[in-house]
Parts: structure tokens; sequence; C-alpha cells
């Protein structure tokens, strides 16, 4: 079953403040995945990690694999009204080769 | 056109009907799953199929089967539908030498 721990589970945020939310295992993973789902639509690949340590930007996303390689975080800069949705982390167990497992989610509401 | 995309959109049944979920992708990737999502919860693997020979059940299988009809194309079925199916239904696919799953819109389904 679902073994990644997701928090916070929802923030509601004013346009503008950055967001940070983050996953843990008690396994070690490959890879860290980050997604987001707006509302009747499927998930959109964010940011893709595959190295512990790693920091990885797209635009005002910024996204780590831990270095015990057992967590990740995910931070949204600047936030706007765009930003809106929940936010997936899922990572490849290395025990677990080709699958991956998902986090509960994030729900970020931007209010102006 | 989409990359993956799912048919149909939405679907409501009764409690003992079959159905089937469809899925197409012409990102040329070999490996397919599906998933299932339920509200508050991150996404459930049901079933993944690695290439058209290669069908293994996921987390979750109990009362679905699939079907890898081609490399593009990878069914679902409920053989007699149950309300507690209600769910989102996710198609994904990945190339075989990444973990980076790319999602298709969702079917949601309703068990009456």
């Amino acid at each position: 079953g679902q073994q990644l721990n997701q928090s916070p589970q929802s923030m509601f945020i004013q346009e503008g403040e950055d967001v940070s939310m983050n996953c843990t295992s008690s396994s070690i993973f490959n890879t860290w995945l980050w997604y987001k789902q707006d509302p009747g639509e499927g998930p959109v690949l964010l940011i893709a990690l595959y190295k512990a340590g790693e920091l990885t930007s797209n635009g005002r996303l910024t996204a780590q694999f831990g270095i015990t390689r057992k967590d990740s975080f995910l931070n949204i800069s600047a936030s706007i009204p765009s930003d809106v949705g929940i936010y997936f982390c899922a990572g490849e167990p290395t025990d677990s080769w080709g699958k991956l497992q998902f986090g509960a989610g994030t729900q970020v509401v931007v209010t102006p | 056109d989409a990359d993956v995309t799912q048919t149909p959109r939405n679907r409501i049944t009764k409690t003992g009907k079959r159905i089937m979920l469809e899925c197409s992708q012409t990102k040329g990737h070999d490996r397919m799953y599906w998933y299932r999502q339920d509200p508050g919860l991150g996404l459930q693997l049901i079933y993944y199929s690695f290439d058209v020979k290669d069908i293994n059940k996921g987390e979750i299988s109990d009362g679905y089967s699939v079907s890898r009809q081609a490399q593009a194309k990878f069914s679902l079925s409920l053989e007699s539908a149950i309300p507690n199916q209600t769910a989102l239904y996710f198609c994904a696919t990945s190339d075989r030498g990444g973990n980076e799953q790319f999602f298709g819109p969702g079917t949601r389904l309703t068990v009456l």
C-alpha cells in the first residue's frame, strides 16, 4: 500500500506568498517526481529528480531529492492564482522497479 | 492532439454491469499503467504492463482485469461493477528506460 507521507494536506495562501510541501518515506527511493493535478484533469509532471541531493527548478518551482533518499520537498515561490490545484509527490522505491508510489496530495488554494 | 487519451471521460452504470475503459497513447512508450483515485487519496496502482506480452497486478487488482491489445492500447475492465468501484480512473505511460509517467485525462466512473 501507500507508504509516502505528504504534508501538509492543504494550504490556504495569499497571492505572492511562497509555498512549501514535502514527502517522506521509510523506504529508500531511486526517483522522486512531483505532479500537479487540476480539477477534472490528469496529473501533469512538474519536476523529476534522480540523484540524492539534487536540486532542480522549473520556473517558480524548486524541488529537492533528500540526502537520505527518503524524502523530497517542493517549493513554489511568489504564488499566483493558477497555482491552485493538488500537488502529488511520487517515488520509485529501490525494490519496486518501474512502479511509483504516490503521496495523498497537497491541496493548494490561492486567494487574491 | 493529446498523447494519452482515455474513453469514455464519464460513465454512469449500474451494479453488476460489465464496463470497459480504454486507453490509447501516441508517445511510443512500452509501459502502460492503470490507476484509481479516490477523494483525498493518492493514486493506487491497479495493473501495469511493461510490454504487449507482460501484464502484472498492482496493489488493488481484485475486481478488475486488463488487456494490452497493442503497444499503444491498454484497456481496463470491471467484470461486474460494484458501488465501491466509483472513482476516477487514470491511464499512464512511461518509456522503457525512465520512471517519468505521463497521465491521460481520466475517466470518472459512477456505479449506482
